[in-house]
């Protein structure tokens, strides 16, 4: 079966710090690869996915992540957050072929708390 | 607006009565599923359906069915609520073409307690 690991269950930040939230998968074959957001009291939203080509992706408001399929990860990065950026985050991944062909396999998430 | 919706929001049940929690989509996607969320745990697949009458099984389907009789809805069914079932339920769709690159989009929850 599918496994997503997300290796901190919690990062407190300050405002205008750098932050990585981490995320590595266990797959044998090939992948799509997901980072969704889930902000206090509301649904999942997508916040950049890779399917193909270049390794970076990168969202509209100042994410991004990259694929290492060496090291099967695919941590999530950003600069400098805000306080806006106090979420939930879920790393999931897809299976580009077999059986379970679209089920999204999530990790446990990562609570991002950022500090003024 | 494209969206998923799923109602109730909120419900407190005590154990044993039989609920419903419905879910509608608006964009004519073929696949829909329904997750649950504990914290600690992130979202576990419960159910899912690659098109109407199509649905199987996904990681914890114990105590839910559901069923697929038409294409916009796909109702999450507790026969018999146990206080284990208490959880933040989310249901999502996505178009069956391209099912394993496209985005799946989110219906905003129902906070289920059973008592």
């Amino acid at each position: 079966a599918q496994s997503v690991t997300q290796l901190d269950s919690q990062v407190p930040v300050f405002e205008e710090a750098p932050v990585e939230l981490r995320c590595n998968y266990s797959s044998s074959v090939s992948v799509y690869l997901f980072w969704y957001v889930q902000y206090p009291n509301q649904g999942l939203q997508l916040l950049l996915k890779y399917l193909s080509g270049s390794t970076l992706v990168e969202s509209i408001n100042g994410f991004e992540a990259e694929f290492n399929k060496s090291q099967t990860s695919f941590h999530l990065r950003k600069p400098s957050v805000h306080i806006s950026d106090t979420a939930e985050y879920f790393c999931a991944v897809k299976r580009g072929r077999g059986s379970t062909l679209g089920r999204l396999y999530f990790g446990r998430g990562t609570q991002l708390t950022v500090w003024p | 607006e494209a969206q998923v919706t799923q109602n109730p929001r909120y419900l407190i049940t005590v154990t044993g009565k039989k609920l419903t929690v419905t879910c509608s989509q608006n964009m004519n996607h073929e696949y829909m599923s329904w997750y649950r969320q504990d914290p600690g745990l992130g979202l576990r697949q419960i159910y899912y359906s690659m098109n109407v009458e199509v649905t199987d099984k996904g990681d914890v389907p114990e105590g839910y069915k559901v069923s697929r009789k038409e294409k916009r809805n796909f109702p999450l069914i507790l026969e018999s609520p146990s206080p284990n079932q208490t959880s933040l339920y989310f249901c999502a769709s996505s178009p069956l073409e391209g099912v394993s690159t496209d985005t799946q989009y989110f219906g905003p929850g129902t906070r289920l307690t059973v008592l």
